[in-house]
Parts: C-alpha cells; sequence; structure tokens
C-alpha cells in the first residue's frame, strides 16, 4: 500500500518568513505522481504543482518552489516571504497507475498554514 | 476555465434517507471521483469513474455507490444515510487518471 505523510499539522509564521511544508511518500512503483494542492478557507481545492517520477528538477513559480527528492522519498513545498494569502490548508497527493484496475491515489492528511500579519 | 459544479454547498438529511449528491463538470474529462473530506483524515476517495457507466472503488466505498450515465455527471448515492456519514464530499474531474484534478467547492453533508 502506498502512503503519504505530511508530519506538519499546523505551521504558523509571521508574514514575510519563509515556510517550507513537508511530505514524504511511500510507493513500490517506479512510475508515479505527486501533486501539491492549496486549499483556502473557501474550501475549493486549487491545483499547484504535478510532478512525474521521473522529473526530479526542481520548479519555482514566483514565491513558490519545490524539491523533489527520489532518494529521500520527499517532495517539499516552500514558500518564500509569506503573506496572508497564503494562509490555507495545503495537500500532497500521490498518484499511481500502470494499467487497468491499478490505479491508487493517496492524499495526505494536509498541513494547515496561518500567515500572521 | 474547468468547471466543476456540485448540486448543493449544503443538504440536512435525515437518518435513514436515501441522498443523492450531483457533480457536473464542462470541460469533457474521462474521469469524474468524489471524496469526503473529514478534520484529521485529510480527502479520502470513495469512487471514481473513467467513462460512462464505468466505476471503480476508491479507498471507502462501503455505504455508497455511484451513477454516470453521462460523461459530464457523476453522482454520489447514500443509499441509506447514517450519522458517520456527516462530512465534506468533494468532486473532482480530470482527463486522465494520472492529470491534474479540478476540484468543486463541496457539499456540506449533515446527517440527523
Amino acid at each position: 500500500a502506498q502512503k503519504v505523510t505530511q508530519a506538519q499539522t499546523e505551521i504558523s509564521v509571521v508574514e514575510k518568513e519563509d515556510v517550507t511544508l513537508d511530505c514524504v511518500y511511500e510507493t513500490r512503483d517506479t512510475t508515479y505522481y505527486l501533486f501539491w494542492y492549496k486549499q483556502p478557507p473557501s474550501g475549493e481545492l486549487v491545483f499547484l504543482i504535478r510532478r512525474n517520477s521521473f522529473d526530479e528538477q526542481n520548479e519555482i513559480s514566483g514565491r513558490y518552489s519545490w524539491n523533489f527528492q527520489k532518494s529521500t522519498s520527499s517532495f517539499n513545498f516552500t514558500i518564500t516571504a509569506s503573506q496572508v494569502v497564503d494562509s490555507a490548508v495545503y495537500f500532497c497527493a500521490l498518484v499511481t497507475y500502470s494499467g487497468a484496475g491499478s490505479y491508487q491515489l493517496t492524499f495526505g492528511k494536509g498541513t494547515k498554514l496561518s500567515v500572521i500579519p | 476555465d474547468v468547471k466543476v459544479t456540485q448540486s448543493s454547498r449544503y443538504l440536512v438529511k435525515r437518518t435513514g434517507e436515501k441522498v443523492f449528491l450531483e457533480c457536473v463538470q464542462d470541460m469533457d474529462h474521462e474521469n469524474m471521483f468524489w471524496y469526503r473530506q473529514d478534520p484529521g483524515l485529510g480527502l479520502r476517495l470513495i469512487y471514481f469513474s473513467y467513462d460512462v457507466k464505468m466505476k471503480e472503488k476508491g479507498d471507502i466505498p462501503e455505504g455508497y455507490s455511484v451513477s454516470r450515465e453521462k460523461k459530464e455527471r457523476f453522482s454520489l448515492i447514500l443509499e441509506s444515510a447514517s450519522t458517520n456519514q456527516t462530512s465534506m464530499y468533494l468532486c473532482a474531474s480530470s482527463p486522465g487518471l494520472s492529470d491534474t484534478q479540478y476540484f468543486g467547492p463541496g457539499t456540506r453533508l449533515t446527517v440527523l
């Protein structure tokens, strides 16, 4: 069975601080897909990033960056210079799919980020 | 923009009632999903559908069934609602099973 662990249940930071949200995953498949989603207080999940297991390149998008390390089975998410609008619950997710009947999707339990002005 | 809509934002039902939650997507996606979200448990997959009339069980299908008669519409059915099915229900769609999912706003269901 696969697993996604977001060990940080809640994090509070002061505005403009940097913050890293951890995601550790477990799977026996060699092909898999990792995602981060944001759930603001309004409730609707918003896609942030998708990575496949063959692409270990780190990615930066504005104040957001992601560090994918297969050696440690981690896919961590960093927000630089945090803002109040970053306050949300962030979910990491793992998908494995190698043909009919093999689909598995697992979400982590989420990390609630509060950015204090 | 992809749009996923759910029939109700809030719903209150009584124990034993049959409950229908409807989800519609407008982007011709092949795949649709139903989740429930509970505090401290994250999102858990109930059922998904990869084609019209095709469905597969997720991690927690007990007490639920689904229907997909048209590509754009995916219904979650609680045959006999129970209080432990009080939860937030989220619907999503995606073009491929390993692709990004697009979520609806959710239905908060309370079973009394």
